[in-house]
């Protein structure tokens, strides 16, 4: 079975400075890696996804993440924190292949953005 | 809208009475996934439903839970004789294509359900 960690549940940047979400993943088969973003009572929106080729995936908002297999990590970044950042982010996996759908989620990571 | 749409936003009931939750997925979307969203415990997959196949529930909690789709579009996820801890947020997904190949899952903007 499949499992995230995110390491931090909160995570506080200052407007402008790097933003770095840790995502660590465990799966005995080649995995699908998803970010998503849950901003106030709102549903949750994909920020990025890998599932195969380049190991670096560029998302939207200026999100990015790269996948790691030798770590079995998945870290999301953005260079210059904004504001508008501020919000829930939920790392998850879907093993690939045929008859996998269900996504298994990390606990979430709440930013917050100080001016 | 072309969204996946929850109803209602917020349920507040009282412990023992049965609650009924509606998701209404995209047009055209044949795969569609209940996730309930607790304090403590993240995002926890309930159950998938995939065209006419039969659903997979084996994310249900308890045999409180259950979930109907009928003919292949709206869904209801019901919960029997609730109880405190099923307070939580219950998101509702679709996606294009179930099961074999990669496919985005589109999320609704919950239901936030408060047991008393």
């Amino acid at each position: 079975a499949q499992s995230v960690t995110q390491l931090g549940s909160h995570v506080s940047v200052s407007e402008g400075a790097l933003v770095l979400l840790r995502c660590n993943y465990s799966s005995s088969v080649p995995p699908y890696l998803f970010w998503y973003v849950q901003y106030p009572n709102q549903g949750l929106q994909l920020l990025l996804k890998y599932t195969t080729g380049a190991t670096l995936v560029k998302g939207i908002n200026g999100f990015e993440a790269e996948f790691k297999k030798s770590e079995t990590s998945f870290h999301l970044t953005k260079p210059s924190a904004h504001m508008s950042d501020a919000a829930e982010y939920f790392c998850a996996v879907r093993i690939s292949g045929a008859g996998s759908y269900q996504l298994t989620f990390g606990k979430g990571t709440k930013l917050s953005v100080i001016p | 809208g072309a969204g996946v749409s929850q109803s209602p936003s917020n349920k507040v009931t009282e412990k023992g009475k049965d609650v009924e939750l509606r998701c209404d997925p995209i047009s055209g979307h044949t795969a569609l996934y209940w996730y309930r969203q607790s304090l403590g415990q993240g995002l926890e997959f309930l159950i998938y439903f995939q065209g006419n196949s039969a659903p997979d529930k084996s994310g249900l909690p308890s045999d409180r839970f259950s979930a109907e789709r009928t003919g292949g579009s709206v869904s209801t996820l019901t919960i029997q004789r609730t109880q405190q801890e099923d307070s939580a947020v219950y998101l509702c997904a679709s996606s294009s294509v179930g099961g074999t190949t990669y496919n985005e899952q589109f999320f609704g903007p919950g239901t936030r359900l408060t047991v008393l």
